[in-house]
């Protein structure tokens, strides 16, 4: 079946470095979604990638989508402690009408 | 605004019951979609409503179920519930379908059955 996976699951940094989640799905997406989880909270919107090779910037926040439409990545340069949460990407398949989220990155970021 | 919001925030119950959960979704928002979230499994997809009507559902068992109204508010029933149902279960709404908009979450329900 549909499965977006999202590496690596844990990621640790010191305050300042820079980070980055990869998504991975077996099939071709039509579009990719990117949320952020706080702990104890609920996922809040990020972006929406449509196009191949669309590259969208906010702020710190990198969000690529590939060119043949099955990877996305988040980079976020000089993390700050406000970054912390999971990161998830939510992919809607070309034949679907749902998005399969990935497994999300779960980033600490030690000051 | 107001964003999105669930009814009751937290729920205890016995393995077999049933479980009605609420979802309000923010004004203007005609689509409404439920995920389970654990944290073995992540988010999955149980079913997304636009008008009143089921306009795509997850792998999940029949004993789940859902419906929306006429208002967009919407609800999701558990029938003979099992241990393994314990999750957060959030709602999402969006302006409309969601493989065109952003989805807008609320702070869900956390169902424990025992």
């Amino acid at each position: 079946g549909q499965q977006v996976m999202q590496i690596p699951q844990y990621q640790h940094v010191q305050e300042g470095e820079d980070f980055t989640t990869y998504c991975n799905s077996s099939t071709t997406l039509s579009n990719i979604q990117w949320y952020k989880q706080r702990p104890g909270g609920h996922p809040v919107f990020l972006i929406q990638l449509v196009k191949s090779g669309e590259v969208k910037k906010q702020k710190r926040l990198t969000f690529q989508f590939g060119e043949a439409k099955k990877n996305s990545s988040l980079h976020i340069t000089a993390t700050q402690t406000t970054d912390v949460g999971t990161y998830f990407c939510a992919g809607l398949t070309n034949f679907g009408n749902q998005f399969y989220f990935g497994t999300g990155t779960s980033l600490t970021v030690i000051p | 605004k107001a964003g999105v919001t669930q009814t009751p925030r937290y729920l205890i119950k016995t393995r077999g019951q049933q479980v009605t959960l609420s979802c309000s979704p923010i004004s203007g928002h005609r689509s409404v979609s439920w995920y389970q979230q654990t944290p073995g499994q992540g988010l999955q997809f149980l079913f997304e409503y636009f008008s009143e009507t089921q306009r795509n559902k997850g792998n999940f068992p029949g004993r789940f179920s859902g419906r929306q109204f006429s208002n967009s508010r919407s609800e999701m029933n558990v029938s003979t519930l099992e241990l393994g149902d314990s999750a957060l279960y959030l709602c999402a709404s969006s302006l409309g379908w969601t493989d065109s908009y952003e989805q807008y979450f609320g702070p869900g329900t956390r169902l424990t059955v025992t």
